[in-house]
């Protein structure tokens, strides 16, 4: 089975821009789960999607949106974009929710805010 | 709110030196503990989870209730152990909620 598949890599991006994420999950897996991961806070929840509904939000300014298509398939969108959102951002899926279906990261995408 | 705290940054042990990472939780209900480990230039990936009992890799973890803790243990440090490592706590419906992580080196 392929991984969990995140698109771009690396990003390099201006303040004030808009940038959108992608995330293909592990096939049969329905729930998808983002990430920012940073040096100084480590892992901060963003969303989490199943079925196309978001389930959880974390603790994001309104930039930080997302949604979730019926192929599982997900994207991130943040608008206007400051220094401070320069991270790595993670994508997981899982075949569920809760504890029973353990997240299987993707590489992330890199994310450079200039 | 649920919250898990790694205290130590980073860990250094030599090889074949008893590891200890340490976790603690802050959680009234009952919660589910894992570990996530990231090797360098791998994804994040899980390593074990408290409901299942397992050892990987020689590594284990007892949840415990009383203290809020959920320390990952080793007897013998392998250099291959070398890595992040990441506790992180499942409430339920809740995400999943992570530590910020502890940096495992293994010196030969």
């Amino acid at each position: 089975k392929a991984g969990v598949t995140q698109t771009p890599r690396y990003l390099i991006k201006t303040r004030g821009q808009q940038v959108t994420l992608s995330c293909s999950p592990i096939s049969g897996h329905r729930s998808v789960s983002w990430y920012q991961q940073t040096p100084g806070q480590g892992l901060q929840f963003l969303f989490e999607y199943f079925s196309e509904t978001q389930r959880n939000k974390g603790n994001f300014p309104g930039r930080f949106s997302g949604r979730q298509f019926s192929n599982s398939r997900s994207e991130m969108n943040v608008s206007t974009l400051e220094l401070g959102d320069s991270a790595l951002y993670l994508c997981a899926s899982s075949v569920g929710t809760g504890y029973n279906s353990p997240l299987h990261f993707g590489n992330g995408t890199r994310l450079t805010v200039t | 709110a649920q919250r898990v705290t790694q205290p130590e940054k980073l860990l250094s042990v030599f090889k074949g030196a008893p590891v200890e990472l340490k976790c603690n939780y802050s959680y009234s209900g009952s919660p589910e503990l894992f570990w996530y480990v990231q090797y360098s230039r791998q994804r994040l990936q899980l390593l074990l989870r408290h409901i299942s009992r397992e050892s990987i890799k020689g590594f284990t973890a007892d949840l415990n209730k009383g203290e809020t803790s959920f320390h990952l243990k080793k007897p013998f440090a392998q250099e291959e152990d070398s890595a992040m490592y990441y506790c992180a706590l499942n409430s339920g419906n809740t995400p999943l909620v992570f530590g910020k992580g502890t940096r495992l080196s293994v010196i030969a």
